[in-house]
C-alpha cells in the first residue's frame, strides 16, 4: 500500500529534550515536506527537500531541523523544544515538482505537547 | 500576510442537499489549486484540483469553480453525505516557484447532517 508512516504518533516531552520524529513514504518520490498545523492557521511548510542532500527551509523553519539522507525518509530534529512548538505536524510527499503535478500526499500527524 | 484565505471556519448543511466551500487568494502568480479533506486523527487527503487555465473541474459529486478575476474558488458537493462531514483546505500553488510549496487555507469544518 503507497503511504507516509510517521512515527510517534503521540509524544509529550519537556521543554529542552531533543526529539526527532520519523517520516518514511514508499511511493519512490523525491519531494517531501514537514508541516504544522495550528488553530486558525492552516498547515504551514517547516522544511522541504526535493531529493536526496537537498533541503530548505520553508514558512516557519525557526527551532527545527531536517536531514535527507536517503530518499524515503525525512527525519525531523527539534534539538531544543519550547513550549511554542506544541502542534500537529505532518509529514508530506509528492512527485518531483518539475512533473507538474503537485497533489501531495499526507502522513497521518504527529500530537506533539512540549511541557 | 495570509495569502490563502478561508473565511468561514465551519458550514453545517443537511444531508442531501448542497455544501458550498469557499476560498479567496490574493497572489496572482497562483496557477494551480487544490482541496484537501481532513478527517480527525488523518493527514489531509487530496481530493481534487483545478488548473488556472480552467474554471470548472468535475470529479463525481465535487466540483471546483475557479474566478480568476475575482481571486476566489469554490467546492461543491452534491448531494452532501454525512460522510462528508470533515475539516476542507484549500491550497494553491504558484507558478514562479519551482520549490513545489503549497499555500494552504485555515481550514473549514464542514457538518452534514442526516
Amino acid at each position: 500500500e503507497a503511504q507516509v508512516t510517521q512515527n510517534p504518533r503521540y509524544l509529550i516531552t519537556v521543554t529542552g529534550k531533543k526529539l526527532t520524529v520519523t517520516c518514511s513514504q514508499n511511493m519512490n518520490h523525491e519531494y517531501m515536506s514537514w508541516y504544522r498545523q495550528d488553530p486558525g492557521l492552516g498547515l504551514r511548510q517547516i522544511y522541504y527537500s526535493m531529493n536526496v542532500e537537498v533541503t530548505d527551509k520553508g514558512d516557519v523553519p525557526e527551532g527545527y531541523k531536517v536531514s535527507r539522507k536517503e530518499k524515503r525518509n525525512f527525519p525531523l530534529i527539534l534539538e531544543s523544544p519550547s513550549p511554542n512548538q506544541t502542534s500537529l505536524y505532518f509529514c508530506a510527499s509528492s512527485p518531483s515538482p518539475g512533473t507538474g503535478r503537485s497533489e501531495q500526499y499526507f502522513g497521518p500527524g504527529t500530537r506533539l505537547t512540549v511541557t | 500576510d495570509q495569502q490563502v484565505k478561508q473565511n468561514s471556519p465551519s458550514l453545517s448543511v443537511q444531508e442531501g442537499r448542497i455544501s458550498i466551500l469557499n476560498c479567496d487568494y490574493t497572489n496572482s502568480m497562483f496557477d494551480y489549486f487544490l482541496w484537501y479533506k481532513k478527517y480527525p486523527a488523518e493527514g489531509p487527503t487530496f481530493l481534487i484540483s483545478i488548473s488556472s487555465i480552467k474554471d470548472k473541474n468535475e470529479d463525481g459529486r465535487f466540483t471546483v469553480f475557479l474566478n480568476k478575476s475575482a481571486k476566489h474558488l469554490s467546492l461543491h458537493i452534491v448531494p452532501s453525505q454525512p460522510g462528508d462531514s470533515a475539516v476542507y483546505f484549500c491550497a494553491a500553488r504558484s507558478f514562479s516557484s519551482n520549490t513545489g510549496k503549497l499555500i494552504f487555507g485555515q481550514g473549514t469544518t464542514l457538518q452534514v447532517k442526516p
